[in-house]
């Protein structure tokens, strides 16, 4: 099945400044890669994805990158800003939906 | 998320006791899902039903069943819960169409001692 390496585990950012968070996927069939954030006490909510036919999207001050021959797709937060601490989970699909371990990131003031 | 329910919110029980997470959705989805979250391992998916028929194990289902009593209801039940069972549990649903984006509940934190 589809296995998800996710990198760093843990990440602290000065605020303002930008956050990187790597994936890579095994399974050459994935086609869908999407980015959760989870807040303290709640579930986790979708905040962007991507497709395989596309290399980047971007929505306001996030961003994914996907290298598909490389098998590894990347989230982008710049301009970070305190409300942006959280921890997220990268995934990947088909087969079924498979979450990286996730990433807690902390933004200081 | 509101639209996700999830009783109870915390449990605290013994080792043997049999447990019920119950998940509740007014999305009007057929699929739901249960997942774990442990520190360091994600989610790792336990069952998954994509309408009241069908259920499905996921990649922990050992020592976990689930009942799929409507399309808007969803249960976990931990028959003998066991201490590594402690963990934080997550009810989801998705439409199936499109993306296949899933809604996540607010979660279940149970302990078994």
């Amino acid at each position: 099945g589809e296995n998800v390496e996710q990198h760093p585990s843990t990440l602290s950012v000065q605020e303002g400044d930008s956050a990187v968070i790597k994936c890579t996927y095994s399974d050459s069939a994935s086609n869908y890669f999407p980015w959760y954030k989870q807040e303290l006490g709640k579930g986790p909510q979708l905040i962007i994805d991507i497709r395989s036919n596309v290399g980047e999207k971007k929505d306001q001050r996030i961003a994914v990158t996907l290298n598909k021959t490389a098998k590894h797709f990347s989230l982008h937060i710049t301009e970070t800003q305190p409300e942006d601490s959280a921890v997220y989970f990268c995934a990947a699909t088909p087969p079924k939906l498979s979450f990286g371990a996730g990433t807690t990131v902390t933004v200081r003031a | 998320d509101a639209d996700v329910t999830q009783t109870p919110r915390n449990r605290i029980t013994k080792t043997g006791k049999r447990i019920m997470l119950e998940c509740s959705q007014t999305k009007g989805h057929d699929r739901m899902y249960w997942y774990r979250q442990d520190p360091g391992l994600g989610l790792r998916l336990i069952y998954y039903s994509f309408d009241v028929k069908d259920i499905n194990k996921g990649e922990i289902s050992d020592g976990y069943s689930v009942s799929r009593q409507a399309q808007a209801k969803f249960s976990l039940s931990l028959e003998s819960a066991i201490p590594n069972q402690t963990a934080l549990y997550f009810c989801a649903t998705s439409d199936g169409t499109g993306n296949n984006e899933q809604f996540f509940g607010p979660g279940t934190r149970l302990t078994v001692l």
